[in-house]
């Protein structure tokens, strides 16, 4: 198994500008999660799914955040418009299950916006 | 306020030397615990997860412990590598509906030859 796919590994972008960030979960893994690690607050959790459906998105910072998973081998994180404190690693994860199951991670994707 | 708190901030040891992460968290109620492992520029490994009713827990060189009691774990490396350099994290879920994660901030290990 390839493990969890992100896309793109870095992206450079300019302020205002709309970005949009990709993840394929494990197959056969039914939970998907989105964070995003700084070197200030360092990994926090912004939105997690079960079987596709939105279970918890209260660590999305703010509307211009928005995630969504159209089937069970991909997920979107959005964010329109970017702004330079978006600037971090985002991470995708998936699990067998929500609960007490192993989390496998993705290489994360690097966003720098100017 | 749920919480967790990891000490030491960073830590340096010589190859072959054992150390101690230590975890203590304020998260209630408690469901579990994990220990992962990042290295530079990747996404966290998991090394073990641990439940209310489990005290330790070994993957390999790694050993955690749990004291639910006192609300406090350890990650213990036993003859440490150079490829253990890396930071700890520790992550409590809290026993709600979803899985609410609380992160810690992570130690950052360093093993030099």
């Amino acid at each position: 198994d390839a493990g969890v796919i992100q896309s793109p590994r870095h992206e450079v972008t300019e302020m205002g500008q709309e970005v949009t960030l990709r993840c394929k979960p494990i197959s056969g893994h039914n939970s998907l999660f989105w964070y995003r690690q700084t070197m200030m607050r360092g990994l926090e959790l912004l939105i997690y799914f079960n079987n596709n459906v939105p279970i918890d998105d209260s660590g999305m910072p703010e509307d211009r955040f928005s995630a969504k998973m159209p089937n069970a081998s991909f997920s979107t994180l959005k964010i329109q418009p970017s702004e330079p404190r978006d600037s971090a690693v985002y991470f995708c994860a998936s699990s067998i299950r929500l609960a007490s199951d192993t989390q496998y991670f993705g290489p994360g994707t690097r966003l720098t916006v100017l | 306020k749920n919480q967790v708190e990891q000490s030491p901030q960073s830590l340096i040891i010589l190859e072959g030397k054992n150390c101690t992460l230590q975890c203590n968290y304020t998260v209630s109620p408690f469901s579990n615990l994990r220990w992962y492992k990042q290295d530079t520029g990747r996404g966290p490994v998991s090394l073990t997860i641990m439940t209310f009713s489990e005290n330790t827990k070994s993957n390999g060189r790694y050993t955690a412990t749990l004291d639910a009691d006192t609300k406090q774990s350890s990650l213990h490396i036993t003859a440490s590598q150079l490829s253990d350099s890396a930071s700890y994290i520790c992550v409590v879920s809290a026993a709600q509906a979803g899985t609410a994660l609380i992160f810690g901030k992570g130690t950052t290990l360093s093993v030099s030859s």
